[in-house]
């Protein structure tokens, strides 16, 4: 199984911030990175696909980079909205696999 | 507007069983793979299984494949998962998701999810 490895666990950030995730993953997944926001109590939303697209509707705040198998979520000035836990998905292959979440707090 | 909605949850006793369903609408259900994934309390999110457009492919997590079985009635535009012998660390939002273009993709449309908590 593909092992997705998701850092920071948390971070405190302040709205204007530059907030940046990374995931790491075990072995090659080309492009096949998805990551998700998740509000409490809520489904997880899709933001970005192949690793850099982001789903129509989502604010152009969030961008998506990779670096061989490591990727990166980047939210440049942070929003009230944005405070939330996001995962990185690898969509390579089965099974589908998770990174652990990064819960983005408020400072 | 693009939906899906689950239910079936809910309390049962270890060794149980439970069907749960999630109606799909808004689009063609019939031409989307889908899957059902879920997030115990706290947790993070688990892939559970997969099932092609037409139901010629299904793909388990292998801790779960012995117990889980995914189906779907393209006519209904429903999908189901029908859980046996449940555990107490099956306890988790189960939600089902649609996957984007082709099995093994991001999951575009999600259903708000159901509980099922498994306990004596």
């Amino acid at each position: 199984d593909i092992q997705m490895t998701q850092s920071p666990s948390s971070v405190s950030a302040s709205v204007g911030d530059r907030v940046t995730i990374t995931c790491q993953a075990s072995q090659d997944i080309s492009n096949w990175l998805a990551w998700y926001q998740q509000k409490p109590g809520k489904a997880p939303k899709l933001l970005i696909f192949a690793t850099s697209n982001l789903k129509s509707g989502v604010p152009s705040r969030f961008s998506g980079s990779a670096s061989g198998t490591g990727f990166t979520l980047t939210i440049s000035g942070l929003q009230p909205e944005d405070f939330a836990t996001y995962f990185c998905q690898q969509a390579n292959s089965f099974p589908l696999t998770f990174g652990g979440g990064t819960k983005v707090e408020i400072k | 507007e693009e939906q899906l909605v689950e239910s079936g949850g809910g309390l049962v006793k270890p060794g149980g069983s439970l069907r749960l369903s999630c109606a799909a609408s808004g689009f063609t259900f019939s031409t989307y793979s889908m899957n059902w994934v879920r997030q115990a309390p706290g947790k993070g999110l688990e892939w559970v299984s997969s099932i092609s457009s037409g139901s010629t492919y299904t793909y388990y997590a292998d801790a779960l494949k012995d117990r889980f079985t995914i189906s779907r009635d393209n006519a209904k535009s429903s999908l189901y998962l029908q859980i046996h012998s449940l555990r107490a660390d099956d306890t988790a939002v189960y939600y089902c998701a649609r996957d984007m273009h082709q099995v093994v993709d991001a999951l575009d449309l999600w259903g708000q999810g159901t509980m099922v908590i498994v306990s004596s």
